[in-house]
């Protein structure tokens, strides 16, 4: 079985632009999350989606949203991007119930110059 | 709030048994997670423990104690590849995973 892939895995933006990150989940699975990691806060939950919805979300800026495809393949935004949002971005999937196990993905790395 | 507490770095011998503690407050709690994550790659899945005790695979061991809000990682006959941070996790109530701010381990020869 396929595991959690995310596309791009490098990604360089100057400050103000927008980017789109893609995550495509383990077959079967319905829930995905995104995250960011950065040295300094570790891994800071940004939003969780199943079936189409958002389920929960950080507390994250506005800039940054996410959505969900009937595939449950999963894409975040972040706009007007700021020097603060260079990071790893890592996407984790489940079947989707609130005990199962979070598979994740080798990551985007975005750096804004 | 919430919040989840792990020592920053851990210094260990190789073969040596290794003991990482975590402790938590969130609101809710269906279960915490171990995960391990070496350095420029994603974590993974360690273990997980939703029920008070001691669940064991293999070299790695996890307890949990909802009581205390309080969870460890055993590792035991240590080995340089272990050298990696590991996060304590958990699944709090509406969905929403808080993660630790991880631990560091060095395995030294």
């Amino acid at each position: 079985k396929a595991g959690v892939t995310q596309t791009p895995r490098y990604l360089i933006k100057t400050r103000g632009q927008q980017v789109t990150l893609s995550c495509s989940p383990i077959s079967g699975h319905r829930s995905v999350s995104w995250y960011q990691q950065t040295p300094g806060q570790g891994l800071q939950f940004l939003f969780e989606y199943f079936s189409e919805t958002q389920r929960n979300k950080g507390n994250f800026p506005g800039r940054f949203s996410g959505r969900q495809f009937s595939n449950s393949r999963s894409e975040m935004n972040v706009s007007t991007l700021e020097l603060g949002d260079s990071a790893l971005y890592l996407c984790a999937s489940s079947k989707g119930l609130d005990s199962d196990t979070q598979y994740f993905g080798p990551g985007t790395r975005l750096t804004v110059l | 709030g919430q919040n989840i507490d792990q020592p920053t770095e851990m210094t260990a011998t190789e073969g040596a048994i290794v003991q990482i503690n975590c402790t938590y407050q969130t609101s809710g709690f269906n279960g915490l997670f171990w995960y391990q994550q070496h350095a420029g790659e994603a974590p993974t899945f360690l273990s997980y423990n939703v029920l008070d005790g001691l669940e064991e695979k293999g070299r790695f061991s996890s307890f949990l104690s909802r009581s205390k809000g309080y969870s460890y990682l055993l590792l035991k006959e240590l080995q340089m590849k272990d050298s990696a941070s590991y996060l304590c996790a958990v699944r709090a109530g509406g969905f929403k995973t808080i993660f630790g701010a991880g631990t560091r381990l060095f395995v030294k020869a």
